[in-house]
């Protein structure tokens, strides 16, 4: 069985620059999470999605962040413009609401 | 408000028994799950609690009482790739999603 997928694994951008992440969960993986994980800290959850319904984003700086799930499958987070304080690591999860969560490899976002 | 702390860091000996501790404070339980993260890649799930007790899986336990809002995870037989950090994970209500604690880092020293 796959797991989650997610690109690019790395990526280094300057402040105010635009970046894009993307995800693609487990086949029949109804919820998908997008987590931000400062070094050395736990993932903190961005956004969480139920098929393409957003469920929970109220952590989600909005004025810089958005995510979107249009078909209710892959997943893309986008942050514009980007700030230093930005710099983690972005993991996508999938899972069932009775079930772990399966977490992708993360994109390392290092911004100057 | 949600809040769940970890001891920051432990170091244990190789062949060692070692236990992670974890408490909670949530707006509502439906499970407790202990992930385990090596340096640079995902979490990956080590075991799942919803009632209270032990569950034991191999040379992992964990062991969860809501009444006290605490669990713990339990490593036996400690190997070098032991060496990680140990995050645990509170579900609040069904479908919802994690809450995630500071993770505690564990060094397994020969």
């Amino acid at each position: 069985e796959a797991g989650v997928a997610q690109s690019p694994r790395y990526k280094i951008i300057e402040k105010r620059q635009s970046v894009a992440f993307w995800c693609n969960p487990i086949s029949g993986h109804a919820t998908l999470y997008w987590y931000q994980q400062i070094l050395g800290q736990g993932p903190k959850l961005l956004i969480q999605f139920q098929n393409n319904g957003v469920v929970d984003d109220s952590q989600l700086p909005k004025d810089r962040f958005s995510a979107e799930r249009l078909k209710g499958v892959d997943s893309t987070l986008k942050i514009q413009p980007a700030k230093l304080e930005d710099s983690a690591v972005y993991l996508c999860a999938s899972g069932l609401p009775t079930d772990t969560q399966y977490f992708g490899p993360g994109t390392r976002l290092t911004v100057l | 408000g949600q809040n769940i702390d970890q001891p920051t860091e432990m170091t244990a000996t190789e062949g060692a028994i070692v236990q992670i501790n974890c408490t909670y404070q949530t707006s509502g339980f439906n499970g407790l799950f202990w992930y385990q993260q090596h340096a640079g890649e995902a979490p990956t799930f080590l075991s799942y609690n919803v009632l209270d007790g032990l569950e034991e899986k191999g040379r992992f336990s964990s062991f969860l009482s809501r009444s006290k809002g605490y669990s713990y995870l339990l490593l036996k037989e400690l190997q070098m790739k032991d060496s990680a950090s140990y995050l645990c994970a509170v579900t609040p209500r069904y479908g919802q999603n994690f809450v995630f604690g500071p993770g505690t880092r564990l060094s397994v020293l020969p």
